[in-house]
């Protein structure tokens, strides 16, 4: 089975811009999760989705926005980059049946700079 | 709220010795989902255990094992015959079985394997 594929691997953006992050999930998961990862806070909680709808949401901003499709693949959404949006963005995907035996997997992430 | 804590930001250990990392958790839940992630400097997060609090049996994976200590709370990895590989970052991590909840992490351990 192929892995959680998340493109594009690196991304330097200017402040004010907008950024669109892809995540495929393994095939067959339906669950996917978003994190941002950063030295200074660790790993935060973004957004679950389930079969197109949004199950849980983080605390961040409005600025930070995200979808699912019939495919299960996600993308989540960064509008007006600010420079402490700059983190590696970790997608992560499961099998809700299965959780207790394989866990998530997670995707190789997303460095985004703001420059 | 659910918080994972680790104690350790750094562990150092030499290489063929066992080493031990250390994790508490706070809940009110009885059933719940433990992990144990390695981030290696490749930027992805892979499994290395898991254990689901009902079982009292403490989970292993060839060199890696658990010390799940449900009362206290406590879910220690232990690294037997350490590898040069095993360097890395190791997260502990925490999720309810509610459908809709998201995984918890802790700040993670780096651990250093020494030759």
């Amino acid at each position: 089975k192929a892995g959680v594929t998340q493109t594009p691997r690196y991304l330097i953006k200017t402040r004010g811009q907008q950024v669109t992050l892809s995540c495929s999930p393994i095939s067959g998961h339906r669950s996917v999760s978003w994190y941002q990862q950063t030295p200074g806070q660790g790993l935060q909680f973004l957004f679950e989705y389930f079969s197109e709808t949004q199950r849980n949401k983080g605390n961040f901003p409005g600025r930070f926005s995200g979808r699912q499709f019939s495919n299960s693949r996600s993308e989540m959404n960064v509008s007006t980059l600010e420079l402490g949006d700059s983190a590696l963005y970790l997608c992560a995907s499961w099998d809700r049946a299965a959780l207790g035996a394989y866990g998530y997997t997670f995707g190789s992430g997303t460095r985004l700079t703001v420059v | 709220a659910q918080t994972v804590t680790q104690s350790q930001p750094e562990m150092s250990v030499q290489e063929a010795e066992t080493v031990t990392l250390s994790c508490t958790y706070d809940t009110s839940e009885s059933d719940y989902y433990l992990f144990w992630y390695k981030q290696p400097p490749s930027r992805q997060m892979i499994l290395v255990i898991r254990q689901e609090a009902y079982k009292q049996q403490n989970a292993t994976e060839n060199r890696f094992s658990v010390n799940f200590q449900k009362a206290a709370k406590s879910f220690s990895l232990k690294i037997s015959d350490s590898q040069l590989g095993d360097a890395a970052m190791y997260f502990c991590a925490y999720r309810s079985m509610n459908r809709d909840d998201k995984i918890i992490f802790g700040k993670g351990t780096r651990l250093h394997i020494l030759p």
